[in-house]
Parts: C-alpha cells; structure tokens; sequence
C-alpha cells in the first residue's frame, strides 16, 4: 500500500533563517507531488506541484521554492523566510484520480 | 474565476443529518470531492463523484451533484460528535494537474 510521510510534524523558526520541509511517498513510482499552505481558518493554496524528477511547476510567487531530487521526495524550501511564511504545509500525492495527503508541518515564523 | 465556494459554518445536534453545500465553477471538472480535516491533521478523503453521476451514496454520506448548477453537496446522516470536522470540496479540471480547493466548511456537532 501507499503511504506519505511530512517532517517535521512542527517547526518554530525566527525570521530570515532558511526551512527546508521534506514529503517522501512510498509503494507507488512516478507520482504527481503537491505543495499546499493553509492559512490559519482559511482553504488550501497550492504553492507547487511536479509531475516528474525535476519538473517543478509554480503556482504563485513567493519566498519559496520546491525541488525533486527523486522520484517519490519533494522538498519545500526557503533561504529567508518571512512572518507570512507562517502556515500548515501539506505534501500530497495524486494516486489515479484521487489526491492522498500527508499528515501536515506547522510552521510558525517568529 | 477559479473559485470553489462553501459556506464557512454549520452548526447541527446529534443525530441529525448535516447538508454541506458547495458550488464549483468549471463546467469541466471531472472529477468532485470531499475532504474531511480535523484539527492540526492533514486532509482525509471521504468520498468523490465523477461529474456524469448525479448521486453517490455511501454509508452514512450522500454526495449529490447538480451539474446545470455547478452545486455538489455532502449529507452526513445520523450526525456524531466525532463528525466535527473542517470539511473541503473540491474539483479536478479536465487536462490538468491541478485540484481546487473550496473554503472548507466547519462543522460543529452539539451533544
């Protein structure tokens, strides 16, 4: 069976120091991975999505980039983050027609 | 626009039966779904639709779908407090990648 893994489960970082999020999959090859944030009280805004080693698509600009080194890791990065930074981060993978999601990493940027 | 709505509170008792609205915009999708999320958890999959189905029941859930008015909704039968839950909508496109995410509906279940 397929599963997703996100670490860390919580993270407190001070304002410019770098993050560096890691979302591997396992039972599954060539998946499509996805980054979300969720805002406190607020929906889902994707952020990236690849659909292969290397292939990183954006969707809103920002102080964060996301990089595939392997085909089942994605990895969400930031060399300065900011207080806006602060949010729920999750990874998800697309299985078929649906999207599974990993269990989420609580950032606060202090 | 690409938004995805849902009304943000719903408030029910016990026992009775939640209706959680949603309408979407792309006469595309092809695919509609439910997310349940509880607190500082990621996103659980509760059931989907494809868009040529006008209904899907699953134990105590009912999807109903409204394609002329782009209106999904989830019925939640014999409600429980184990049911509070932030709940998501959301849709696939045709020939993309991306999935869009309503608002989220929070549901609280009274005792």
């Amino acid at each position: 069976s397929q599963t997703i893994h996100q670490w860390p489960a919580t993270l407190v970082q001070p304002v410019g120091s770098p993050l560096s999020l890691e979302c591997t999959v396992e039972g599954t090859s060539n998946p499509n991975l996805y980054w979300y944030r969720q805002a406190a009280g607020r929906g889902l805004q994707l952020l990236f999505y690849s659909v292969g080693i290397g292939q990183i698509s954006s969707e809103v600009p920002q102080n964060l980039s996301a990089s595939r080194p392997q085909d089942r890791q994605f990895i969400l990065s930031s060399k300065k983050l900011l207080l806006s930074d602060s949010g729920f981060y999750l990874c998800a993978w697309r299985g078929g027609n649906i999207q599974y999601f990993g269990a989420g990493t609580r950032l606060s940027v202090l | 626009g690409e938004d995805v709505e849902q009304s943000l509170f719903l408030s029910v008792r016990e026992g009775d039966s939640s209706v959680i609205n949603c309408t979407y915009t792309d006469s595309s999708s092809t695919y509609l779904y439910w997310y349940k999320q509880e607190p500082g958890a990621g996103l659980q999959l509760l059931t989907y639709i494809f868009s040529n189905m006008d209904m899907k029941q699953d134990q105590r859930l009912t999807v109903l779908l409204n394609k002329k008015d782009k209106h999904l909704s989830l019925r939640i039968a014999d409600t429980q407090t184990g049911d509070s839950a932030i709940y998501f909508c959301a849709e696939s496109r045709q020939g993309t990648y991306k999935y869009i995410f309503g608002t989220g509906t929070r549901l609280k279940v009274l005792a």
